[in-house]
């Protein structure tokens, strides 16, 4: 199972860009590099995902890096609604299985 | 986004009793459904996958006579906590895949349990 690194916490001003890390060295060729973010006390909230090209949606972008071993997520314009942990999960090989680490709090202040 | 519900969204219960969870996918059929627990300050524990008419799959630790899954049709999977124990008391978490490899998982809100 590919295992993931991301920093403990991340702190960000209001209406700047929140660029948050991830190390993913072990992934395999055609293993999915997912975002989600937890605010306290409620269910995981999709943000999006890639294989090998950059993304963008209305939420964020997902920069992912030529040889697969990390990825950034950019939230452009943070929002103090945007403070939660954000995880970043390599989906497991052909088992659909997402295996959450221990993420990244991200604190959005004014 | 495919919108997942839970209900209850919390309960109490006494030691002993059982507890059934109910997670559904409102506006997609869902192929797959995930079990997971988070205790305070923890990260999300994958329990269990169950996929639409057949026996669901356990991550290992996890008693699944104990925890009771059911995935009797595409748009509901329950859990049913037997004998609940004090220790049982966590924050319960479905999510829901739709058909298709690459497809997303769907979280729904979460039930909060408490057992006395």
């Amino acid at each position: 199972d590919a295992k993931t690194t991301q920093p403990t916490s991340m702190d960000c001003a209001e209406g700047r860009a929140a660029n948050l890390p991830c190390n993913h060295s072990t992934i395999s060729g055609n293993e999915y590099v997912y975002w989600y973010r937890q605010i306290h006390s409620q269910g995981p909230q999709y943000i999006i995902h890639g294989l090998k090209n950059n993304e963008t949606n209305e939420m964020a972008s997902l920069i992912i890096t030529e040889d697969r071993k990390s990825s950034t997520l950019i939230l452009p314009h943070a929002t103090l609604r945007d403070t939660a942990v954000y995880y970043c999960i390599v989906r497991v090989g052909n088992t659909d299985k997402l295996i959450f680490g221990t993420g990244t709090r991200l604190q959005v202040f004014p | 986004g495919a919108v997942v519900s839970q209900h209850p969204s919390w309960v109490i219960c006494k030691s002993g009793t059982s507890v059934k969870i109910e997670c559904r996918s409102l506006d997609f059929q869902a192929t797959t459904m995930f079990w997971y627990r988070q205790f305070p300050k923890q990260s999300l524990m994958l329990m269990a996958t169950s996929n639409e008419g057949s026996k669901a799959t356990y991550e290992q630790g996890v008693e699944k006579d104990k925890f009771l899954i059911n995935h009797a049709s595409l748009t509901l999977s329950t859990l049913t906590v037997t004998s609940a124990h004090p220790e049982d008391s966590s924050f319960y978490i479905c999510s829901a895949r739709g058909e298709g490899r690459t497809d997303t998982q769907y979280f729904g809100p979460g039930t909060r349990l408490t057992v006395l």
